[in-house]
């Protein structure tokens, strides 16, 4: 069993905002870092650290962490932003974990 | 540009071993861990373990202790996963990924390989 937890779905309209969170004890002291996965495509790095966006990453992608939930936040959700969102972080051996997953669905 | 470029689709029967690439260019391939991590059909993402390739020290999530090997050869500045005695539940699309730490910022992968499937099947 995951120990970081995830929402399996989640629904927004095109331009609102949506957030996706992810729980865990090892978040009150780590980092979670965030993936987007589309269909047939490998994992794409969108948010690390504190709130860091990698060269490309549109910048209505954010993120933020508070005790034990790390959120990632799409301000103004267009239709290319609908895929799969993972979570990944330390567990409590130090070894790597990722969240379950949520897909978002752009309605 | 950084680039990580794996190995092609493999077909396996159950009770074999699999050996899949991970070719790293762009980048110094001793300065960063590589990370695998594997996907079943339909599922999320799983945590397999790392290697450092400057040391070839390892570390695997235990689910796979026993069964996983990862090696590198630097001369190549490639990264290495065997898996052995393959079960049909270990059909999955692998990926190879470069792990980036700091103190500030936290830690990462960027980027992944495009992935490679692994179908294990009589």
């Amino acid at each position: 069993s995951s120990e970081l937890t995830q929402d399996p779905a989640v629904s927004v309209a095109l331009g609102q905002t949506v957030r996706i969170t992810c729980q865990g004890d090892s978040l009150r002291s780590y980092y979670a870092s965030w993936y987007q996965q589309k269909p047939g495509q490998a994992p794409v790095l969108v948010i690390y650290g504190k709130n860091n966006r990698p060269s490309g990453i549109p910048d209505r992608f954010s993120g933020s962490s508070s005790g034990n939930t790390a959120s990632l936040t799409i301000t103004g959700a267009q239709a290319e932003d609908e895929a799969d969102y993972y979570c990944n972080s330390r567990d409590s051996s130090g070894s790597r974990v990722f969240g379950g997953g949520t897909k978002l669905t752009v309605l | 540009q950084v680039q990580l470029v794996q190995s092609g689709a493999e077909v396996k029967k159950p009770g074999a071993s699999v050996k899949v690439s991970c070719k790293a260019s762009g980048y110094t391939f001793t300065g960063y861990y590589m990370h695998w991590v594997r996907q079943a059909p339909g599922q999320g993402l799983e945590w397999m373990g790392w290697i450092n390739p400057n040391s070839g020290g390892t570390n695997y999530a235990q689910k796979f202790q026993g069964r996983v090997t990862m090696t590198r050869d630097t001369s190549i500045s490639t990264a290495y996963m065997e898996l052995s005695r393959l079960r049909s539940d270990d059909t999955a699309v692998y990926y190879c990924a470069r792990f980036l730490s700091s103190s500030w910022y936290g830690d990462w992968f960027d980027p992944w390989g495009q992935g490679t499937l692994v179908t294990v099947s009589s």
